[in-house]
């Protein structure tokens, strides 16, 4: 089993409509993060959460907001989709322990605003 | 501001060796990263360097001055399923674990 699942893999959806994209963990990190990657523009930082208790802004947060429910769970709404928000959206884990501290990637919610 | 400058796109032989430059300007920088992406899959980590000099990791090697602000990812032997997005991210000490990233570079390899 993946040990970083990001549900759903794909979404279409309508300007104004409120989404959710949940991520879920299984490798007991405590670090988690939400990307958006648009062509040419690498990943950007939207959130990220060092514990449950610790939310943070990245560099693109406005028009997202995020939820910690337990440390192996983190999601990323959208309280009112606009079409420049068609991206692809990636979670991802860190362990604060580790030397790199390596960034374990789901496998992305494609998310297309029409 | 943060910023990682490097190449759009890249392209090279089957057995051949590529670098891959990376120049950065970032505050609070701790480290650079490496990530592998191929077809808008998930990215994965290839190597990191906090001090000076090179990591050599099998084919893959990658450099770091940080004097000059700049590192470098090598690809030796190069093989058809090394094409892919290679993306430099700077790790950022007084952000925690914090990570920006590159524009990516697109690896071509042909035959």
């Amino acid at each position: 089993d993946a040990d970083v699942t990001q549900t759903p893999r794909n979404r279409i959806t309508k300007t104004g409509k409120r989404i959710m994209l949940e991520c879920s963990q299984t490798k007991g990190h405590d670090r988690m993060y939400w990307y958006r990657q648009d062509p040419g523009l690498g990943l950007r930082l939207i959130y990220y959460s060092f514990d449950v208790k610790d939310i943070n802004k990245g560099e693109i947060s406005d028009g997202y907001s995020v939820s910690r429910q337990a440390q192996a769970k983190f999601s990323l709404s959208l309280e009112s989709a606009i079409p420049n928000q068609t991206a692809l959206y990636f979670c991802a884990t860190s362990d604060s322990g580790g030397r790199t501290d390596t960034q374990y990637f789901g496998p992305g919610t494609r998310l297309t605003v029409l | 501001g943060q910023s990682l400058e490097q190449p759009s796109e890249v392209t090279a032989v089957e057995g051949a060796i590529v670098q891959i430059n990376c120049t950065y300007q970032t505050s609070g920088f701790y480290g650079l990263s490496w990530y592998q992406q191929h077809d808008g899959g998930a990215p994965t980590f290839l190597s990191y360097n906090a001090l000076d000099g090179l990591e050599e990791t099998g084919r893959f090697s990658s450099f770091l001055s940080r004097s000059d602000s700049y590192g470098y990812l090598l690809l030796q032997e190069l093989q058809m399923k090394d094409s892919a997005s290679y993306f430099c991210a700077s790790l950022l000490y007084n952000q925690g674990g914090k990570l920006i990233f590159g524009q990516g570079t697109e690896l071509s390899v042909k035959p």
